[in-house]
């Protein structure tokens, strides 16, 4: 199956911070990237579409200034959370949509704890 | 409204006892209904994909198969190695894909 890198796994910093998230198509081209959050025991809660060389689409509550997203290739994307603070602590996983296949790819996700 | 649920929330199964998932849907145009699976701390990892009613895959001890309202993931004679969330989706026209809140599945040895 197609492969998606996603570093960090980990992070954790300090509040006011930013952190920087990348996803990776290793063998493949993605037009559409997507990045979701993760509570404990909870499904993916998608916050963010986007698509190579255009805006990301942000679904209602996210906070697009908060949660920069760039898709500057057909195989990376990159999230930056800004000045995070606790309450942003989650697992963030993102997920890439192969050109030739309609199918999702996820990353391995980052940890990210804010103190 | 375009929805995806999936039941039971958690399954207990012996070593070797089969037993089935449910994923039932209503989303207008269905364009694919995906399986994957969550081992925690991970990402989702793709499982299968179906496309219309009547179609089966199959991969190990598991087989997935669609109707026009829902899917099952049958999981047969589990190993503990199974063990793991199980997450449906369904991708609807225009890219949006909905995704169901799991069943957590614990095979007991």
């Amino acid at each position: 199956g197609a492969v998606v890198s996603q570093h960090p796994s980990r992070v954790i910093c300090k509040s006011g911070t930013s952190v920087k998230i990348e996803c990776r198509s290793l063998d493949f081209q993605a037009t559409t990237m997507f990045w979701y959050r993760q509570f404990p025991k909870q499904s993916l809660m998608l916050m963010a579409t986007s698509n190579e060389g255009s805006k990301a689409t942000y679904e209602q509550g996210v906070e697009k200034d908060k949660f920069l997203i760039n898709h500057a290739s057909l195989t990376l994307s990159t999230l930056t959370v800004t000045s995070a603070h606790p309450e942003d602590s989650s697992f963030y996983i993102c997920s890439a949509l192969g050109l030739a296949e309609n199918i999702q790819y996820f990353g391995a996700g980052t940890r990210l704890s804010v103190l | 409204e375009d929805q995806v649920t999936q039941s039971p929330e958690a399954l207990r199964l012996q070593e070797g006892e089969s037993s089935s998932l449910n994923c039932s849907y209503t989303v207008s145009g269905l364009r694919g209904l995906f399986w994957y699976r969550q081992d925690p701390g991970k990402g989702p990892e793709f499982l299968f994909t179906l496309y219309s009613a009547g179609e089966e895959k199959e991969k190990e001890r598991l087989k997935a198969t669609l109707t026009k309202k829902e899917s099952f993931l049958h999981i047969t004679a589990p190993k503990p190695e199974d063990s793991a969330t199980y997450l449906c989706a369904v991708q609807a026209p225009g890219n949006q894909f909905y995704f169901g809140t799991g069943t957590s599945l614990t095979v007991i040895p």
